[in-house]
């Protein structure tokens, strides 16, 4: 079964760098996957594409500070020189045929 | 600019319909597969319901199959969704979703719009 997991928070200072986490289930590591992020009472918003060897998209107007990686079945969302506008809700996402499936959301505190 | 702006949620009871839709709009609509998004109330995100660009396939999750239908018109770049004999548990905001290729990452998001089913 295909499925994302993600820590429900996370936390770290103004300026300083963060990186979130999301976990393909077992035997979907080779899995692409999105980031999408949520700020209060918005919609989301596209980040960026990351694939099983790293390499990654970013969605129109993302800044550089955000940035994604992979390791096996984790894919990775770094988020450098943290401003209080990141402080959001992140998902991520992957896609099988005919299924599209979400993490639980990891909400992200910038102190 | 690509924008995506749905509309036609509201109250609706238990066992009525409500029918979604979404406008689209800044990009070639019939080149693009979409979806439906929805987000229960202090929840996480959760996939609906997706439809190809030619409607030729389409796909729902468990939870809402045999009671809610998706479609589109590309003459009119819009995206819907029927909603029939809908629960208290599909009370959400519901999203639309745009594609970057057919099963593939949501590369633009709606703002959405908020269905409350309760008697």
């Amino acid at each position: 079964q295909l499925v994302l997991t993600q820590s429900p928070s996370a936390s770290a200072s103004l300026g300083a760098s963060v990186k979130l986490t999301c976990t393909l289930s077992r035997g979907h590591s080779s899995y692409a996957i999105a980031w999408h992020q949520q700020q209060p009472e918005k919609g989301p918003r596209y980040l960026m594409k990351v694939n099983s060897d790293g390499s990654h998209s970013k969605g129109d107007g993302i800044p550089d500070r955000f940035s994604g990686s992979s390791s096996g079945a984790e894919r990775y969302l770094t988020i450098s020189s943290l401003q209080s506008e990141d402080e959001a809700d992140y998902y991520c996402q992957t896609w099988g045929t005919g299924i599209q499936v979400f993490g639980g959301g990891t909400k992200l505190t910038v102190l | 600019e690509v924008q995506l702006v749905e509309s036609g949620g509201g109250l609706v009871k238990p066992g009525g319909s409500l029918r979604l839709s979404c406008a689209a709009s800044g990009f070639t609509f019939s080149s693009h597969s979409m979806n439906w998004v929805r987000q229960a109330p202090g929840k996480g995100l959760e996939w609906v319901s997706s439809i190809s660009s030619s409607s030729t396939y389409i796909y729902y999750a468990h939870s809402v199959k045999g009671r809610f239908t998706i479609s589109r018109d590309n003459a009119k770049n819009s995206l819907y969704l029927q909603m029939n004999s809908p629960r208290a548990e599909d009370t959400a905001v519901y999203y639309c979703a745009r594609d970057q290729n057919w099963n593939d990452a949501f590369d633009y998001w709606g703002q959405g719009t908020l269905v409350t089913v309760s008697s």
